[in-house]
C-alpha cells in the first residue's frame, strides 16, 4: 500500500485567488488522481494526473480552472484558480500502482472560499 | 453512464447488532468493486476489492460479497469503533472509479 500526504490540510481563501495543493506519495506509482468531495455527495473525479504529459480531465472540469502538474512518479499538484465560494470543498489525491488496482487516498485538503 | 447507489444512507446499530450495507452498481466492463471506510476529517481507507460474482473477502468483523448487480458489506457484531462512512466504488473498463454517496454507520455502545 502507498502512504499519501497532502499539503495544506486546510485553508481559507478569498474569492478570486488561487490555491495550489500538493500531493506526495511514499513510493513510485503509475496512476495519480484528484477528486472533489462535497458534503453529502459522492467522490467526484476531477482528473487523472499523467506523468510527463497533460492531465486528463473529466466532464465539467477544465484545465484553466484546475491546472495539474505531475513532474515525476511520486508527486502531483492541483491548483484551484480564480476561486469562488462554490469551490469550497474537500480535495483528495489518490494513487494506484496500476490502472485497475486499488486506489489509496491522501487525508484531503479542506478548502473554504470566502 | 456508470452508476453506483448505496443504501441505506444512514444506519444506526446497537453494539453487537449485525447488519448489511448495500451497493448496487451499473458499471460498464466491471474490473473491480472497491469498498472504503472514511472517518470524519480523513481520506478514504481501502478495505476490499472484489473482482467477480461470488467472491467474498473478510477482515475482522467485515465481510464483503459480490453479485452481478450488487455488493454487500456485512458487519458482524459491530463495535463503536466501526462507526464511519462506508464508500463503495466501481472500477470499469476505463479504469476510473465511480463512487456511491456512502452509508453513514453509527454503532452505539
Amino acid at each position: 500500500s502507498a502512504v499519501i500526504s497532502q499539503k495544506p490540510s486546510r485553508d481559507i481563501c478569498q474569492r478570486g485567488t488561487s490555491l495550489t495543493i500538493q500531493c506526495q506519495v511514499d513510493s513510485q506509482v503509475t496512476m495519480m488522481f484528484w477528486y472533489r468531495q462535497q458534503p453529502g455527495q459522492s467522490l467526484t473525479l476531477i482528473a487523472t494526473a499523467n506523468q510527463g504529459s497533460e492531465a486528463t480531465y473529466e466532464s465539467g472540469f477544465v484545465i484553466d480552472k484546475f491546472p495539474i502538474s505531475r513532474p515525476n512518479l511520486t508527486f502531483s499538484t492541483l491548483t484551484v484558480s480564480n476561486m469562488s465560494p462554490e469551490d469550497s470543498s474537500i480535495y483528495l489525491c489518490s494513487a494506484a500502482s496500476g490502472r485497475f488496482d486499488e486506489q489509496y487516498f491522501g487525508p484531503g485538503t479542506r478548502l473554504t472560499v470566502t | 453512464e456508470d452508476q453506483v447507489t448505496q443504501s441505506p444512507e444512514a444506519l444506526r446499530l446497537q453494539e453487537g447488532e449485525s447488519s448489511s450495507l448495500n451497493c448496487s452498481y451499473t458499471v460498464s466492463g466491471l474490473r473491480g468493486l472497491f469498498w472504503y471506510r472514511q472517518d470524519p476529517g480523513k481520506g478514504p481507507e481501502f478495505l476490499f476489492t472484489l473482482y467477480s460474482a461470488g467472491e467474498e473477502k473478510e477482515k475482522e468483523r467485515l465481510k464483503a460479497t459480490l453479485t452481478k448487480k450488487e455488493s454487500f458489506l456485512h458487519i458482524t457484531a459491530p463495535k463503536p469503533e466501526d462507526s464511519a462512512t462506508y464508500l463503495c466504488g466501481g472500477g470499469g473498463s476505463n479504469y476510473k472509479l465511480t463512487f456511491g454517496k456512502g452509508t453513514l454507520l453509527t454503532v452505539n455502545p
